[in-house]
This record gives structure tokens, sequence and C-alpha cells, in this order.
């Protein structure tokens, strides 16, 4: 069966030091991959999803990137953190168009 | 573009009484229709989803959900709800093609169950 794996499961950073945050799933190929932010009462917010190694689609302008250095990985990251990266962020995976997405767990990530 | 709203952000129910979160979507199409339950500091769980055909469908945990093309809803509804429903509910649609399946999600609701 399929899993996905986030982590680190929290975090606090300074403001101005370097971010990343990995996932990576397991028991599929070629999966579909995103990173959601969540804020209070704002629902969930795409930033940033991958259709192959190496594709990346940005949704909103911000301070972070991402990439995919393998198939089955993604990673989160940003070189200066603002207090404004705070938030709870969740990466997904899914199989095709059309189909549902799977959550990791999250990562709460408070910046100081 | 894809829209979805929730109209009520927090819901307080008895337990043992019936509930019905709504939802309603902005598409250009039948899209495809889901809802995910999330605990606090959790990730998101599927609850059900609609793609087509018959337009009720049942999910996890007791819950179903309706799909009324009329009136571009989708709402969640359990008979019964149990103190362990509390927890966040999100409703979310999907493009049936391209665009990198990307999901777009409501605000969530906010269910407490007061025993």
């Amino acid at each position: 069966s399929q899993t996905i794996h986030q982590w680190p499961a929290t975090l606090v950073q300074p403001v101005g030091s370097p971010l990343s945050l990995e996932c990576t799933v397991e028991g599929t190929s070629n999966p579909n991959l995103y990173w959601y932010r969540q804020a209070a009462g704002r629902g969930l917010q795409l930033l940033f999803y991958s259709v192959g190694i190496g594709q990346i689609s940005s949704e909103v302008p911000q301070n972070l990137s991402a990439s995919r250095p393998q198939d089955r990985q993604f990673i989160l990251s940003s070189k200066k953190l603002l207090l404004s990266d705070s938030g709870f962020y969740l990466c997904a995976w899914s199989v095709q168009v059309g189909t549902e997405a799977f959550f990791g767990q999250g990562t709460r990530l408070t910046v100081v | 573009a894809q829209s979805v709203t929730q109209p009520d952000i927090h819901i307080t129910v008895s337990e043992g009484a019936s509930l019905e979160l709504r939802c309603n979507y902005s598409y250009g199409a039948t899209p495809y229709l889901f809802w995910y339950v999330q605990s606090p500091g959790q990730g998101l769980q599927l609850l059900l989803k609609y793609f087509s055909g018959d337009t009720l469908v049942q999910g996890i945990k007791g819950f179903e959900a309706e799909f009324k093309r009329s009136q571009s809803s989708f709402n969640l509804r359990k008979p019964s709800v149990h103190w362990s429903d509390a927890a966040e509910y999100f409703c979310a649609v999907g493009p049936i093609t391209g665009g990198g399946n990307k999901l777009t999600f409501g605000t969530g609701t906010q269910l407490k169950v007061e025993l």
C-alpha cells in the first residue's frame, strides 16, 4: 500500500534562517506531488505541485521554493524565513488527474 | 477558475443529533468532489468522493454526501453524530482534465460536538 512520510512534525526557526521540509511517498510510481500551507480560518493554499522529476509549478509568489530531485521525493525550501512563513505545511500526492489526494501528517512551522 | 465555499465556519451539534455541512462550488463543468476531515495537528483524511454516477455517495465513519448539480452543492451529512466526529471538515473540488490535478479547498467547517 502507499504511504507518505513528512518530516519534521514540528519546527521552530529564527527569522532569516533557511528551511528544508522533506516529503517522500512509498508504494507508487510517478505520483503528482503537492505542497499546501494551512492558516487558521483560511483553508488550504496550494503552494507548489509537481507532475514529474524536476517539474515544479508555483501557485503563489512567495519566499519559498520546491524541488523534486527524485520521483517520490518533494522538498520545500527557503533561503531566509520570514515571520509570515509560519503555518502548517502539508505534503500530498495523487495518482493522476481526477483522483483524490492523500496527505502527510503535516509540519507545524513557527518562525520566531 | 474553480472555487469552493463552505458558508459555516463553526457548527455545534449535540451527540446523537443529525449533521449537515454545506459546500457550494464554482466550476465550468461537473468537477470531482471530495470531503476531507482533519483532527487537530494532523493531516487530512478522505471521507468520501464523487466522480460520477449515483449522486448520493457513502463514505467512511457513517458519512454520506449528495451532489446536486442544479444547486452546485455537495453537502455532507451524518444521521447521528458521535463525540469523536469533532474535527474540521473540508470540501474540495478537482479538475476532470489537466491542471496537474490541483484540488481547491474550502475554508473549512469546525465541528464541535456537545455531550
